[in-house]
């Protein structure tokens, strides 16, 4: 099973500030099958990139995502008041299981 | 655009077993593969599994032996049941697809919360 380590924690950033989150996995993703979600509360995720930096169908592109092998960013350029959320990333290349990271909470600092 | 619409019971004692259904609208049925997935209060998201229209599964190994999900391809609808619960599976389930075993989830239910007490 690959497990996937999300850093950080929490990242308290202001509006317009970027935002770069981090995604470890503990084995080589297949053909870079890394997702990123966001999820605000009491909402399913949402899907933002696939395939490490392919953008998802509406996404903006200040979110864009990058790397390869076991490291994986997700960036956002500037941060728009509703991009104040959690984010997952999901590797679905080495399954079952598909797995998920714990989480980054960008909140509003 | 596919949709899903998920229901189930609530509310489960200990030892119960939990039974959550999810219809499709939209899309192709056959054309995808239809997953669980579990959010604990507070925490990240579990995997459980996950069917085709065939009703080849796979499944967590860390549930593999609670789990069963099954296709009702008459009615367009697939179902989980996990037995054997605690208040460790207290969560809010999701069902959700994607297109191929290479692809991410694309599609999600409005979540079911389940909680397990005595």
């Amino acid at each position: 099973e690959i497990v996937l380590t999300q850093s950080p924690g929490t990242l308290s950033l202001s509006p317009g500030e970027r935002a770069t989150l981090s995604c470890r996995a503990s084995q080589s993703v297949s053909s870079s099958y890394l997702a990123w979600y966001q999820q605000k509360p009491g909402q399913a995720p949402r899907l933002l990139i696939y395939d490490a930096s392919s953008r998802a169908t509406g996404i903006p592109d200040r979110f864009s995502g990058s790397g390869s092998g076991t490291d994986f960013t997700l960036t956002i350029s500037r941060l728009e008041p509703e991009d104040f959320a959690v984010y997952y990333c999901q590797q679905y290349g080495s399954s079952p299981p598909v797995t998920f990271g714990g989480g980054t909470k960008v909140e509003i600092k | 655009q596919v949709q899903l619409q998920q229901w189930g019971a609530g509310l489960l004692k200990p030892s119960e077993t939990l039974s959550l259904t999810c219809a499709v609208y939209g899309g192709s049925f056959s054309g995808y593969y239809w997953s669980w997935i579990r959010q604990p209060p507070g925490e990240g998201l579990e995997w459980i599994g996950e069917i085709n229209h065939s009703g080849s599964t796979n499944y967590n190994p860390s549930l593999k032996s609670r789990v069963t999900i099954s296709i009702d391809t008459s009615k367009n609808q697939f179902s989980l049941r996990l037995s054997s619960v605690t208040a460790a599976d207290t969560a809010v389930y999701y069902c959700a697809s994607r297109t191929t075993v290479t692809t991410p989830t694309d599609y999600w239910g409005q979540g079911t919360l389940v909680t397990v007490s005595s």
